[in-house]
């Protein structure tokens, strides 16, 4: 089975840092992912980690420790469009088995 | 064309009602998914489709049927849905071993 465990919600400040924690106990891993939801649309993609490390795209950095079972998405330069839903995916061995995280809502203030 | 699309955008269904979601992809996608999100919940994976063959099936009711007519098209057929199946349902594809999957906008299904 697997089990995706990510913080429930979050507030951060306008032009301020934030990092969203990712933890997964997956009885197979094939890749994690991050992808935006605004309320109401699709998700988007946002990065993708199937080694251990830091990637890192524009203001976003996503970050890998497969011994550790953790990742996190750092989120620079806080924008008052950032405030959505993140959510936390992993791909087991079969790779077309995508599980999803709760989402972490993210508020962004002024 | 970088696209997924579903049709409809919205749905509104009584429980002996048929209907059809459809979504479609020119992208060469070779992996199609249906997903299930209900409010202020995470997608969740219903079924999966790899070069036309149904790959993954999560115990899904059977007034849920999936199809795959060609590797650019995924229909999923509805029929005696029940009140607590409504929800967005999302459609997404990929590449068979990518590195992402790709979402469409999602129906918003209401079964009264």
């Amino acid at each position: 089975g697997q089990n995706i465990d990510q913080p429930t919600e979050m507030t951060a400040t306008e032009g301020a840092i934030v990092q969203i924690n990712c933890t997964y106990q997956t009885s197979g891993f094939n890749g994690l992912f991050w992808y935006q939801q605004h309320a109401g649309e699709a998700p988007t993609f946002l990065s993708y980690n199937v080694l251990d490390g830091l990637e890192e795209k524009g203001r976003f950095s996503s970050f890998l420790s497969r011994s550790k079972g953790y990742s996190y998405l750092l989120l620079k330069e806080l924008q008052m469009k950032d405030s959505a839903s993140y959510l936390c995916a992993v791909r087991g061995h079969n790779n077309n088995d995508m599980r999803f995280g709760a989402g972490t809502r993210l508020t962004v203030k002024p | 064309d970088t696209e997924v699309t579903q049709t409809p955008k919205h749905l509104v269904m009584g429980m002996t009602n048929k209907k059809s979601l459809k979504c479609e992809q020119h992208m060469g996608h070779r992996a199609m998914y249906w997903y299930k999100q209900k409010a202020k919940k995470p997608p969740e994976l219903m079924f999966v489709y790899s070069y036309e063959k149904l790959s993954i099936n999560e115990s899904v009711p059977s007034r849920f049927s999936p199809e795959c007519p060609n590797s650019s098209l995924l229909n999923l057929h509805l029929h005696a849905l029940q009140p607590e199946d409504s929800a967005l349902y999302l459609c997404a594809s990929s590449k068979p071993r990518g590195s992402e999957q790709f979402f469409g906008p999602g129906t918003r299904l209401t079964v009264l």
